[in-house]
């Protein structure tokens, strides 16, 4: 089955700074890719997705990137601010698993004022 | 809009025990997923309904066990609990029936504790 590996699993950043997150899948027919932010006692909350017929999307400070031939996404928050401190989780979907994620470990990110 | 609302928000049971967690999806969405996420394990998909039908499952004994409603209200269960079943349960809602795979909201989860 999919297999989605994570790196790293803590980051540290200096307020301002960029984070970036990377993830690798196995399976080349996935092609919904997610990225959650989840925040200690809360659930998994949606911060960007990008699905395989583009190579980039951003929002405001966060951009994702994907890499189909060589399987791997990224999340990059620029700006980083303390609130973007949290866990985030990114995931794979292929269509014919229909709405099943295959998570990342995940990356605790901490950004220090 | 309301989110994703799950019930109870924290049940402490003993091994051996039965329980069920309730889930109520986002006002016009029919698809309902459940995940189990742990320390060890991470997050880990268990099964999706979509029209009180299971359209999918993941990797899990039979004592997961789920089933949705015609209003897509979803239960799960867990029979014969075990202190390894100790995990936060999240339900995740989403449209359904598109044929791609659909944005997923997720709720804030039931913290199941087995003592």
């Amino acid at each position: 089955g999919e297999n989605v590996e994570q790196h790293p699993s803590t980051l540290s950043v200096q307020e301002g700074d960029s984070a970036v997150i990377k993830c690798t899948y196995s399976d080349s027919a996935s092609n919904y890719f997610p990225w959650y932010k989840q925040e200690l006692g809360k659930g998994p909350q949606l911060i960007i997705d990008i699905r395989s017929n583009v190579g980039e999307k951003k929002d405001q400070r966060i951009a994702v990137t994907l890499n189909k031939t060589a399987k791997h996404f990224s999340l990059h928050i620029t700006e980083t601010q303390p609130e973007d401190s949290a866990v985030y989780f990114c995931a794979a979907s292929i269509k014919a698993a229909g709405n099943k994620l295959t998570f990342g470990g995940g990356t605790r990110v901490l950004v220090k004022p | 809009k309301a989110g994703v609302t799950q019930t109870p928000r924290y049940l402490i049971k003993t091994r051996g025990q039965q329980v069920t967690l309730s889930c109520s999806p986002i006002s016009g969405h029919r698809s309902v997923s459940w995940y189990q996420q742990t320390p060890g394990q991470g997050l880990q998909f268990l099964f999706e309904y979509f029209s009180e039908t299971q359209r999918n499952k993941g990797n899990f004994p039979g004592r997961f066990s789920g089933r949705q409603f015609s209003n897509s209200r979803s239960e799960m269960n867990v029979s014969t609990l075990e202190l390894g079943d100790s995990a936060l349960y999240l339900c995740a809602s989403s449209f359904g029936g598109s044929g791609v795979t659909d944005t997923q909201y997720f709720g804030p989860g039931t913290r199941l504790t087995v003592l």
